[in-house]
């Protein structure tokens, strides 16, 4: 397994434009993150699923954002009517989660963004 | 509200000697902390954890110190070597669902 890929690595779009990313996690894992990365800050959680059950949002996850997984697998992030602060790294995130296994998250490489 | 702080934006250190990063939280409820290294225009890579029911946890050149009534992490690094040189980033949840980072601390190992 080549670990969580992340597809557009970079993105550049106007102010109201509508966008998509898409995170491929590690083949087994049941979980995915999607975190929010600005420059000097560390990784801010937006949302996580377990399987394709999208089970806590964060209040910075406005209404013009939201996230699928829909067969459990892969994920989208897509942003409606981009602001130029939505500029900023997306990163997905996936992980194990069992009854014995203490989660450790695993990155994808991040998509970054920049809303002109 | 920063719930995992670190407060050193950056550190360097002459290779060979030893890098100590710290992290400091504020939610006791926090139960398991990590430690992510991250290079320019990568994602985090997973380093080294700790639960709360142990006070150390080594992994060949790294150590993790928890000192939970100071509720205080820090991350050994020996001997550091210039590869090390990334920012690293402290992480904690509580009960293994969000994860709370800190902003990160720039490490140079200089040669």
């Amino acid at each position: 397994d080549t670990g969580v890929s992340q597809d557009p690595r970079h993105k550049i779009t106007k102010r109201g434009q509508n966008v998509t990313f898409r995170c491929d996690p590690i083949s087994e894992h049941n979980r995915l993150y999607w975190y929010r990365q600005t420059l000097g800050q560390g990784p801010e959680f937006l949302t996580y699923f377990q399987n394709e059950a999208q089970l806590e949002k964060s209040r910075l996850l406005s209404d013009r954002f939201s996230a699928e997984r829909p067969k459990g697998s892969f994920s989208t992030l897509e942003i409606q009517r981009t602001e130029q602060g939505d500029s900023a790294m997306y990163l997905c995130a996936s992980s194990l989660k069992g009854l014995a296994v203490r989660e450790t998250q695993y990155f994808g490489p991040g998509t970054r963004l920049l809303v002109l | 509200d920063q719930q995992v702080k670190q407060n050193s934006p950056s550190l360097s250190v002459q290779e060979g000697r030893i890098s100590i990063l710290n992290c400091d939280y504020t939610n006791s409820m926090f139960d398991y902390f990590l430690w992510y290294k991250k290079y320019p225009a990568e994602g985090p890579t997973f380093l080294i954890s700790i639960s709360s029911i142990k006070d150390k946890n080594e992994d060949g050149r790294f150590t993790v110190f928890l000192n939970k009534s100071a509720k205080h992490l820090s991350l050994h690094i020996v001997p550091s070597q210039p590869g090390d040189s990334a920012v690293y980033f402290c992480a904690a949840s509580a009960g293994g669902n969000q994860f709370y980072f800190g902003t990160g601390t720039s490490l140079t190992v200089i040669p």
